[in-house]
Formats: structure tokens, sequence, C-alpha cells
């Protein structure tokens, strides 16, 4: 059963810095990951997904990575904002598994 | 604009009690899927569907049933709700399975007293 670790599960940054946030998952065999923002009793939004041939995706402030030998994604944000503030989750299929098997969530607090 | 939308937001229930949640999309995406969300557990998958009369387990389906009439529809049954169903519900759609981009809906909060 494939497994997905973020790190942090909760940051809290000064408005401007640039960030990292972390994803690890046990499973080699996977076909995208997927990234998305949760706001606080709200939906699930997509950010970005990568194929497992791809090694990164772009849209505007925001890259992901993607290292399938290592088993890791990283989501990068640039100058973030107040407004950044939410859950992000990694999720990734694949593995034998349908649907996604998500992570736990990185809350990020971005301060004014 | 293409959406999914879930009805009810909000549901309480007692135990015992079957309660069906209702999931809809107007992506015309032949693969449904419903998840729930737990402190401590992240989002599980309950059922899936990959077109009409397709439905299939997730990791998480005992207690639940769905079924799929139609494209736009996967409604979510809990044949005697138990307290232990007490959740967030979320419903998710794509295009092409579980390798595409998926869509979410904004949730059902089910409480089972």
């Amino acid at each position: 059963k494939q497994e997905v670790t973020q790190i942090p599960a909760a940051l809290s940054v000064p408005e401007g810095e640039n960030l990292v946030l972390n994803c690890s998952f046990t499973d080699s065999a996977i076909y995208n990951l997927q990234w998305f923002r949760q706001d606080p009793g709200k939906g699930l939004t997509s950010l970005l997904l990568i194929q497992s041939s791809q090694r990164e995706q772009t849209s505007g402030r925001l890259n992901a990575s993607l290292d399938k030998s290592s088993g890791r994604s990283t989501l990068y944000i640039a100058a973030s904002q107040p407004g950044d503030s939410a859950t992000y989750l990694c999720a990734m299929s694949g593995g034998g598994a349908d649907g996604l098997t998500f992570g736990k969530g990185t809350h990020l607090i971005i301060q004014p | 604009d293409a959406e999914i939308t879930q009805s009810p937001r909000h549901k309480i229930t007692e135990t015992g009690r079957q309660v069906t949640l209702a999931c809809h999309q107007t992506w015309n995406h032949n693969n449904m899927f419903w998840y729930r969300q737990d402190l401590g557990h992240g989002l599980r998958l309950i059922h899936y569907s990959y077109g009409v009369q397709d439905t299939n387990k997730g990791e998480v389906s005992d207690g639940y049933s769905v079924s799929r009439s139609n494209t736009e529809d996967l409604p979510l049954t809990l044949e005697s709700a138990a307290s232990s169903q007490t959740s967030v519900y979320f419903c998710a759609s794509s295009e092409t399975g579980a390798a595409g981009e998926q869509f979410f809906g904004p949730g059902t909060r089910l409480t089972v007293l």
C-alpha cells in the first residue's frame, strides 16, 4: 500500500518569503502527482499536475517538481502573500491503486 | 462553466438511518470518485466509477454504496449510518481515469448522532 507523507505539517512565514513544501511517496510506480490547495471549510482546488514523464510544472508563482527515483515532490511558492495561507495537499495516482492517495497536508500561514 | 456540485452541503442524521449524498458534474467526465476527509487520516477513497453502470470499491467502502445510471451523477448512499461515518465527503471527477487531473466538489459535512 502506497503512502504519501508531507513535511512539515505546519509552517508560518513572513510575507514575501520564498518557501518549499515537501511531499514523499513510497511507490515509484506513479502515474502522476497532483498538488491541491484547500481553504478552511472548502473543497480542493487543483494547483498543478505533474505526469510521471515530467520533472516539473509551473503556474504563476508556483513550481512543482517530481523525482520518481527518490520518491519526492516539492512545491515551491515564490514571493509568498497572505492570500497563499491555506492547507496544501499532495496526492499521487498509481502504484496499483485507483483514485488518489493523499498526504495529510501542510498548513501554511503567511504573516502580513 | 463546467463544475461539480454536491448536495446537501450540511446534513445531520441519526444512527441507523439511510442517507444519500448527491454529486453532479457538468464536465461530461466518465470517471467519478468519492472520498472522505477525517482529521488524522486525510482523504481516503470510498468508491469510484469509470462509466455508466460501472462501480468499484475503494479503500474504505464498508457501509457505503454507489450507483451510476448516467454520466453526470454518482450518488453515495450510507445504508445504515454510523457515528464513525461522521466526516466531510468530497466528490471528484476526471477525464482520463486515475492518471488524469481530478476536480473536486465543495464537499458535504455529515454528522451522525
